[in-house]
């Protein structure tokens, strides 16, 4: 039973653009929810997070949104590079990690 | 700066066979943890530990044993390996929470 679910597998978009990714939750217990950022051949690395009690946090291009009514949260990544190419998990804590499936984000030169 | 160290990258084994992974982490972290990557199934975490002696059960630690004796390693073992154990192995040491994770780059493991 996947409680964390990614349901776009891939997304591209255009070089300066904003691109967003999405993810649902079913479970209303999770107290923290982070993006991870995966390269090939290497390992998840953090890239933001956000409290249960807050519904937005910014870290420069990166902002996650949080909507605890629809169990919904987003991740907009605005001005999109190409190095920002890579499958982007989304994971809930309760206190471990739950992952979704994650998106391959393709941003184009 | 090595962080999360897993061995081997690759392995291929034959159904039956056992093998060990380790993992080592040099942050001083008391969590660690072991996930499977699986096509379309995102990670899922296996066992994790949480301090030098301690283990526990995650979500997916059927066939799969544990072991924590020094506080930067942190080793899986397959005992009788099968196919469905065919799977990416990633080694995570940190915290809980929105404390975050730090990752090894993985292990490919095939099990014919």
């Amino acid at each position: 039973d996947q409680q964390v679910k990614q349901n776009s597998p891939s997304l591209s978009v255009q070089e300066g653009r904003i691109s967003i990714l999405n993810c649902d939750y079913t479970n209303s217990m999770f107290d923290y929810f982070l993006w991870y950022k995966k390269y090939p051949a290497e390992g998840p690395t953090f890239l933001i997070s956000i409290s249960s009690i807050k519904d937005k946090n910014e870290d420069g291009r990166f902002t996650v949104f949080l909507n605890k009514s629809a169990k919904h949260l987003s991740l907009h990544i605005v001005p999109s590079q190409p190095g920002d190419s890579a499958v982007y998990f989304c994971a809930a804590s309760k206190p471990h990690l739950f992952f979704g499936t994650g998106t391959r984000l393709t941003v184009i030169p | 700066n090595a962080g999360v160290t897993q061995t081997p990258k690759f392995r291929v084994l034959k159904t039956g066979q056992s093998m060990t992974l380790l993992c080592a982490q040099d942050m001083n972290h008391e969590y660690m943890y072991w996930y499977r990557q699986d096509p379309g199934m995102g990670l899922r975490l296996i066992h994790y530990s949480v301090g030098e002696g301690t283990t526990a059960k995650g979500e997916v630690p059927d066939g799969y044993n544990v072991s924590r004796l020094k506080k930067q390693n942190f080793l899986l073992g397959l005992e009788s390996a099968a196919p469905s154990q065919t799977s990416v192995y990633f080694c995570a040491s940190g915290g809980t929470g929105n404390q975050p994770q730090h990752f090894g780059d993985g292990t490919r493991l095939s099990i014919l």
